[in-house]
C-alpha cells in the first residue's frame, strides 16, 4: 500500500532561522496536503497541492509539490516560536484516503 | 460556524470493554473519516464513510466498524478492546475536495 514518509523526525531551529521538511511517497499521489499540529491539539489544516511542480507560500511557509507528483517540501523561512509543532504531509490518492507522514516536530530556540 | 465535535473528549476504559466514539461534522459536509493517532506517529486511516455508505477501510481489524447517519453524524465503534487500542481518534469531515477539518479528538486509555 501507499507509504509517506518524512524527514527529519525532529527539527530544533534557532529563532530567526530556516528550514525544511521533506515528505516522499512511494506511489505517485493525487495530491499533497500539509497540517500542523500544537502540542495537545489536533492536526489543522495549512495547504493543498495537486499540480506537478506546484508551489505555494503562505506568508513565511513556502510549499513545494515535486514534478512527479511522489514528494513534497515545506520551508519556513524566519522560524519564530509561534511555528512549534508537528507537521504532517498527507498524500492523497483517488480513494479519497490520506496517508499521513509520521511528522515532523520542531521546536524553537529564542 | 461550529467545526467538527467529537465526544467523549476522554475515555479509560478495560480490555475486553467495547466503546462508541461519536462525531458531527461541519454543517454542509457529507464526508466523515476517522483516524487513530498513536502518540508520536502520524493519524492512520480507519474508515472514510460518504452519504451514510463505507467509501474506504485502512488496515484495522474487524473489531473496528463505523457508521454515518442521515444527519451525517458518525459513530465509530471497537469492540473487544486490546491497550494496543489506547490512542487518540480523531474524526474529519470534508465537502467536495478531500482537505479535511479535524475535531479535537477523543483521548482512549485502555487499562
Amino acid at each position: 500500500g501507499q507509504q509517506v514518509m518524512q524527514i527529519p523526525q525532529y527539527q530544533h531551529v534557532q529563532e530567526g532561522e530556516d528550514f525544511t521538511t521533506y515528505c516522499n511517497s512511494s506511489t505517485t499521489l493525487s495530491n499533497i496536503q500539509w497540517y500542523k499540529q500544537r502540542p495537545g491539539g489536533h492536526p489543522v489544516f495549512l495547504i493543498q497541492l495537486v499540480k506537478s511542480g506546484e508551489v505555494k507560500k503562505q506568508k513565511r511557509l513556502t510549499f513545494q509539490f515535486g514534478e512527479a507528483k511522489k514528494n513534497s517540501s515545506l520551508h519556513i523561512t524566519a522560524t519564530q516560536t509561534t511555528d512549534v509543532g508537528t507537521y504532517f504531509c498527507a498524500g492523497g490518492s483517488n480513494d479519497y484516503k490520506l496517508s499521513f507522514g509520521a511528522g515532523t516536530t520542531v521546536t524553537v530556540r529564542a | 460556524d461550529a467545526g467538527v465535535t467529537q465526544s467523549p473528549t476522554h475515555l479509560i476504559k478495560t480490555r475486553g470493554q467495547q466503546v462508541t466514539l461519536r462525531c458531527s461534522p461541519i454543517s454542509g459536509h457529507k464526508s466523515v473519516s476517522w483516524y487513530q493517532q498513536v502518540l508520536g506517529q502520524g493519524p492512520q486511516f480507519i474508515f472514510q464513510y460518504y452519504e451514510k455508505e463505507e467509501r474506504g477501510r485502512g488496515n484495522f481489524p474487524d473489531r473496528f466498524s463505523a457508521r454515518q447517519f442521515p444527519n451525517y453524524s458518525s459513530e465509530l465503534n471497537v469492540n473487544a478492546l486490546l491497550l494496543g487500542d489506547s490512542a487518540l481518534y480523531l474524526c474529519a469531515s470534508s465537502q467536495y475536495t478531500s482537505e479535511a477539518f479535524f475535531g479535537q479528538g477523543t483521548r482512549l486509555t485502555v487499562v
